[in-house]
C-alpha cells in the first residue's frame, strides 16, 4: 500500500497565530509532496510541491510567507499557517509521491482548519 | 492550456441504476488520468487510472472508465449504482514526468443516490 496520513485532523485556531499541520507518508518514502487547498463544494487547488531537502515550488498566487512548507526529511512535510486569519479557513490535503510511481499521487485524509 | 471539465455539477440517480460521470480535458501532451472519490470531509481515495494500453481501464467499486483520444473525454461508468457511492468524483489529469507531473483536477461531480 501507500498509506498518507495528516495531522491534525482538524484545529481550530484564533486569528494572528500559527498552526504547523503535519503530512506523512507511513510505508513509503516520498520524494515529493504536494499540499492542496480546498473551498466547501469546490474542487483541489494545488498550493505548492515541495522535494525532500529543497525549497519548495509555490504556485501563481500562493503567499509563501503566509504557507511555510518544509519537507526535512522523506516521509514527513509540514505546512504552516502564519498569522492565520479567518479567511485562511479552509480543507487543507497533502498527497505523496513514490520515486518509483512518479506520475501518481496518495492522498492524506485532509485537515480542516478554522480560524476564529 | 491545460483544463479537465466535468460538466455536470450534481447528477442524482436511483440505486440499482446506471451511472456515467463525464470528464473532458485538455491537455498538450499524452495525458495520464485518473478518477477519484471523496467522502464528505475526506481525502481523496484513487478509483481507477490511465496510463496508456487499453482504453478501457477497470478500478475498484465496480467501477470503470473509457479513454477516448478523438473526445479528449474519460468517462466514469458504473453499470448498478450502491446508496454507498453518494460521494464527490473528482477527474485529473497528469503529465508523464518532471515539471508538468502536477495533478490538474476538474471541479468534480457530486452523485446523490435515491433509495
Amino acid at each position: 500500500g501507500a498509506v498518507v496520513s495528516q495531522h491534525p485532523s482538524w484545529v481550530i485556531c484564533k486569528s494572528g497565530t500559527s498552526v504547523k499541520i503535519e503530512c506523512r507518508s507511513l510505508d513509503f518514502q516520498a520524494t515529493t509532496m504536494f499540499w492542496y487547498r480546498q473551498f466547501p463544494k469546490q474542487s483541489l487547488m494545488l498550493m505548492a510541491t515541495s522535494n525532500e531537502g529543497s525549497k519548495a515550488t509555490y504556485e501563481q498566487g500562493v503567499e509563501k510567507d503566509k504557507f511555510l512548507i518544509n519537507h526535512a526529511s522523506l516521509t514527513l512535510s509540514t505546512l504552516t499557517v502564519t498569522s492565520a486569519h479567518p479567511e485562511d479557513s479552509s480543507f487543507y490535503i497533502c498527497s505523496a509521491r513514490r520515486p518509483d510511481r512518479e506520475v501518481e499521487q496518495y492522498f492524506g485524509p485532509g485537515t480542516r482548519l478554522t480560524v476564529t | 492550456a491545460q483544463s479537465v471539465t466535468q460538466p455536470d455539477i450534481h447528477i442524482t440517480v436511483s440505486e440499482g441504476a446506471s451511472l456515467e460521470l463525464r470528464c473532458n480535458y485538455s491537455y498538450g501532451a499524452t495525458p495520464y488520468l485518473f478518477w477519484y472519490v471523496q467522502s464528505p470531509g475526506q481525502g481523496l481515495q484513487l478509483l481507477l487510472k490511465y496510463f496508456s494500453g487499453d482504453t478501457l481501464v477497470q478500478g475498484i467499486k465496480g467501477f470503470e472508465a473509457e479513454f477516448k483520444r478523438s473526445q479528449s473525454s474519460f468517462n466514469l461508468r458504473k453499470p448498478s449504482v450502491h446508496w454507498s457511492d453518494a460521494a464527490e468524483y473528482f477527474c485529473a489529469v497528469g503529465g508523464q514526468s518532471g515539471a508538468t507531473n502536477k495533478l490538474i483536477f476538474g471541479t468534480g461531480t457530486l452523485l446523490a443516490v435515491q433509495p
